[in-house]
């Protein structure tokens, strides 16, 4: 029923890999969010981007790209992943400024191998 | 966001049990957003707090912020077991989100 959908659910990849992760939405929201989620943590932001621009980026390792190329799509390049990346990678959407909270997809299920 | 403090980490009750989680911030907020995580599953957001202490209720959970806008807390009446799963409290500020720790809630029959 999540109005936010990613795909692909599960992805398996080579340190040596470069592979997508890729999210969209059709509510009329303009702020995206990449989040990370390690097992029995909560969710750790990565990158919002506010009408189509990054807005905040948490320091992430360059190893991650993101893009946002309409308001309705948001990807996430990955490239050179180590193990430690394994986690379940969540994209949200809201209302610019987070107000009336975020609507979350499913998640991206990754292992880095 | 700023950093919120979340209690219990784990909750374990039986059906028909109370269950509360807390959280607290030593400094002021805006907001407080509550969200349920299933076991394999995604946070979906359950409601918003803003106002110095506001109630909200949704059937059986009850959502308060408190006076002084530093705590916050969730809680449900005769839980059920659909109510397991990873309660997590989250604050908003300048456009950066930061999520409690989380309580884990399971319930036996």
């Amino acid at each position: 029923d999540t109005e936010v959908t990613q795909t692909p659910k599960h992805l398996v990849m080579g340190m040596t890999n470069k592979k997508s992760l890729k999210c969209e939405q059709h509510m009329g929201h303009r702020a995206m969010y990449w989040y990370k989620q390690k097992a029995k943590k909560p969710p750790e932001l990565m990158f919002v981007y506010s009408y189509e621009k990054l807005s905040i980026n948490e320091s992430v390792p360059s190893r991650f790209s993101p893009e946002c190329p309409n308001s309705s799509l948001l990807n996430l390049h990955l490239h050179a992943l180590q193990p430690e990346d394994s986690a379940l990678y969540l994209c949200a959407s809201s209302q610019v400024g987070g107000f009336y909270g975020y609507t979350f997809g499913s998640g991206t299920r990754l292992t880095v191998v | 966001g700023q950093q919120v403090m979340q209690i219990p980490q784990y909750q374990h009750v039986q059906e028909g049990e109370d269950f509360t989680t807390y959280c607290n911030s030593s400094t002021t907020l805006s907001n407080i957003q509550w969200y349920k995580q299933r076991p394999g599953g995604h946070p979906v957001f359950l409601i918003q707090l803003v106002k110095s202490g506001e109630v909200k209720k949704q059937k059986r959970l009850t959502f308060q912020f408190g006076e002084a806008k530093k705590n916050s807390s969730l809680h449900i009446t005769a839980t059920q077991t659909t109510d397991v799963g990873t309660y997590f409290c989250e604050n908003t500020n300048a456009g950066k989100s930061t999520f409690g720790d989380g309580t884990t809630l399971t319930v036996k029959p």
